[in-house]
This record gives C-alpha cells, sequence and structure tokens, in this order.
C-alpha cells in the first residue's frame, strides 16, 4: 500500500463546479504538499502546509492532522485549471518527498 | 521568480551511450534534487544534495550518478544508458540548509524527456 493515496484518480467536471481531490497518507509528516502539473510536464508548488488551511485565488487546501488527511478544493472551475494535482508529504524527520501518484482533472466548458 | 532550467527538453539516445542532464537554478538554494516521473508510478526520487560536493542517494539510485561542484548546478549522470531509463527527468531545488535537507517548497525545471534506443 502506499504512504500516499489520492482521491479520485480521474475527475472531470463542468466549468464553475466545486471540485475536491482528497490526499489521505499513513505516516506522520512535517509538510504536505500540493503541486500542479500541466500538459508538457512543468510542475508548480501549490500550497506547502501543515496545519490548517490556506487559500490562494480560488484554490484551497485544508489539512487535518489528527485524521492524516488533506483536500484541495477549486471553486468555480475554469478549463485552464485542468491539470494532474499531485500530493506529497515531507516525514516527520525525513529527507525527501512521498508522492502520490495523481488526480487527472479536466474540467470541460 | 526562482528558475530552475535543465539543459534540453528532449533528448534521445542509444544504448550504452553515457548521458548528462544538467540543472541550474538561479536563486541559491541549497538543496537539489532529481526525479523520475513514469505512468501509473509517480514521482520518484532518484538522488539529492543538501550541499555543494554531498550527494544522498533515493529511491532509485541504481544506474544513475550525480555531481554537484558548484551550489547552482545538479547533474545527473547515466553511465550506461538502458532502454528501461527511458522517462521524463525532473529536477528541483529548495532553499533548504546547508548540510541539511528540509521540508520547503521545491520549485521545478520544465523536465526532460529522454528516450533510449
Amino acid at each position: 500500500k502506499n504512504e500516499v493515496e489520492q482521491s479520485p484518480q480521474n475527475l472531470t467536471a463542468q466549468e464553475g463546479e466545486f471540485i475536491t481531490i482528497n490526499c489521505s497518507y499513513s505516516v506522520g509528516i512535517s509538510a504536505l504538499h500540493w503541486l500542479q502539473q500541466h500538459p508538457g510536464g512543468g510542475i508548480v508548488s501549490l500550497f506547502m502546509l501543515s496545519s490548517g488551511k490556506k487559500k490562494h485565488g480560488r484554490l484551497i487546501a485544508t489539512i487535518n492532522i489528527q485524521e492524516k488527511h488533506s483536500s484541495l478544493h477549486i471553486t468555480a472551475s475554469h478549463p485552464r485549471d485542468s491539470a494532474v494535482y499531485i500530493c506529497a508529504v515531507w516525514k516527520g524527520g525525513g529527507s525527501r518527498l512521498t508522492f502520490g501518484e495523481g488526480t487527472q482533472l479536466t474540467v470541460n466548458p | 521568480d526562482v528558475k530552475v532550467t535543465q539543459s534540453s527538453r528532449y533528448l534521445v539516445k542509444r544504448t550504452g551511450e553515457k548521458v548528462f542532464l544538467e540543472c541550474v537554478q538561479d536563486m541559491d538554494h541549497e538543496n537539489m534534487f532529481w526525479y523520475r516521473q513514469d505512468p501509473g508510478l509517480g514521482l520518484r526520487l532518484i538522488y539529492f544534495s543538501y550541499d555543494v560536493k554531498m550527494k544522498e542517494k533515493g529511491d532509485i539510485p541504481e544506474g544513475y550518478s550525480v555531481s554537484r561542484e558548484k551550489k547552482e548546478r545538479f547533474s545527473l549522470i547515466l553511465e550506461s544508458a538502458s532502454t528501461n531509463q527511458t522517462s521524463m527527468y525532473l529536477c528541483a531545488s529548495s532553499l533548504g540548509l546547508a548540510g541539511a535537507p528540509r521540508a520547503d517548497t521545491q520549485y521545478f525545471g520544465p523536465g526532460t524527456r529522454l528516450t533510449v534506443l
């Protein structure tokens, strides 16, 4: 079993919908990252969080340390949000990120 | 803005060739990383470095080596390329601490898609 599990693997939405991507992990962590990868390969870091909630524009990331769970929400989704969203954790006392397999999001106009 | 550049976007090599992938960052970051990305397997760490001339093995170091002679440059070397090393290779850097890894935001390069024939 992977230490970082994302759901769903694939998600198709209509423009304007509210989207949630989930990430569960099975290890103690010092930080959790959400990354975005557009077609063509480039990866951008969206959030790094260790507690609570962060917001950037239409993106919101939350984390529940006790439940070992994080969610990435996109409000008022747009076709340009179509990308792979990747969850990654930095284990407590660790030296590298452990990645989930990613969620492919497609937003149709 | 942090900029991480990789020497090639696409590369085609033959089995047995020695391959060099170069990564340069311009933000004086301490930590640098090499990943490969394959369908269904996600991102996997090959090697990382948290200081000049220091390197640590990641999860899949076999068949690879690295070099970090200057702070801004981290090279990945395939000593004798094989077809199972056909993949997307991504470099990343983070601020970090000199001599120690730290859970900072990582900045990724555009990737090199390597094909080994």
